[in-house]
C-alpha cells in the first residue's frame, strides 16, 4: 500500500511571494504519476499539476512548478508570484501505473493562505 | 471542466435511514470513483468502478455499498446512515491508462 504524507497542515505568506508545499510518498512501485490537487473554499477539486515518476524533468504549468525526487521520495509543489486566488487546500496524490482504476492515494493536505 | 454533476448537493438524514449518492458524467469514460473526505483525513477512496457492473472496494468500503448499470451512472448507497457517516462525498472520472482524474462537485452528508 501507499502512503502520502503532508507534513505542513497551514501556511501563511504575503501576495507575489513564492511559496513550497512539502509532499513525501512511500511506496514499493517504480512506476507511478504524482498529482497535486487544489481545493478552494469552493470545495471543487481542481488538478495543479501531474509528474510522471519516470520522467526525470520537473512538471511545470505556468506559475506552478515540482521538485520530483524519485530517490528521496518527496515532491514539492512551488508557488511564484503568489495570488490572493491561491489561497486553498492543496493535496498531494498518488497513483500506480496501471491503477488508474485503484483510484488515488492522497496526503491530509495543507491550507495555504496568501495574504494580501 | 469535466460533465461531472452530483446529486443530491447537500442531505440530512437520520440514523438508520437509508441514503443513495447519484454521480452522473456526460464523457463517456470508463472508471468511476466515489471518495469522502473528512478533516484530518484528506480524501479517501471507497469504491470504484471500472466497467459497467463491474466495481470493487477501496480503502473505506465498510457501510457502503454501489451500483453501475450504465456507464454514466455511478450510485453510492448507505444501506443503513451512521453518524460515523457524515462526510463530504465526491465522485470522480478518469479515463483508461495513465488518465487524470477529474472531479465532481461533492455532496455534504450530515447524519444526526
Amino acid at each position: 500500500a501507499q502512503t502520502v504524507t503532508q507534513s505542513q497542515p497551514e501556511m501563511s505568506v504575503q501576495e507575489a511571494e513564492t511559496v513550497t508545499l512539502s509532499c513525501t510518498y512511500d511506496t514499493s512501485e517504480n512506476n507511478y504519476y504524482l498529482f497535486w490537487y487544489k481545493q478552494p473554499p469552493s470545495r471543487q477539486m481542481i488538478l495543479v499539476i501531474r509528474q510522471e515518476a519516470y520522467k526525470q524533468q520537473n512538471a511545470t504549468e505556468n506559475r506552478f512548478s515540482v521538485n520530483f525526487q524519485k530517490a528521496a521520495k518527496s515532491f514539492s509543489l512551488k508557488i511564484s508570484d503568489s495570488q490572493l486566488g491561491d489561497t486553498a487546500m492543496y493535496f498531494c496524490a498518488f497513483m500506480k501505473q496501471g491503477g488508474g482504476a485503484d483510484g488515488l492515494t492522497f496526503g491530509k493536505g495543507t491550507h495555504l493562505i496568501i495574504q494580501p | 471542466d469535466a460533465g461531472i454533476t452530483q446529486s443530491p448537493r447537500h442531505k440530512v438524514t437520520e440514523t438508520g435511514t437509508p441514503v443513495t449518492l447519484r454521480c452522473h458524467q456526460t464523457e463517456n469514460h470508463r472508471y468511476m470513483y466515489w471518495y469522502r473526505q473528512d478533516p484530518g483525513h484528506g480524501l479517501r477512496l471507497i469504491h470504484y468502478s471500472y466497467g459497467v457492473k463491474d466495481t470493487d472496494k477501496g480503502e473505506v468500503s465498510d457501510g457502503y455499498s454501489v451500483s453501475r448499470s450504465k456507464t454514466e451512472d455511478f450510485l453510492l448507497t448507505l444501506e443503513s446512515a451512521t453518524s460515523s457517516q457524515t462526510s463530504v462525498y465526491f465522485c470522480a472520472i478518469s479515463a483508461p491508462g495513465p488518465s487524470d482524474q477529474f472531479f465532481g462537485p461533492g455532496t455534504r452528508l450530515t447524519v444526526l
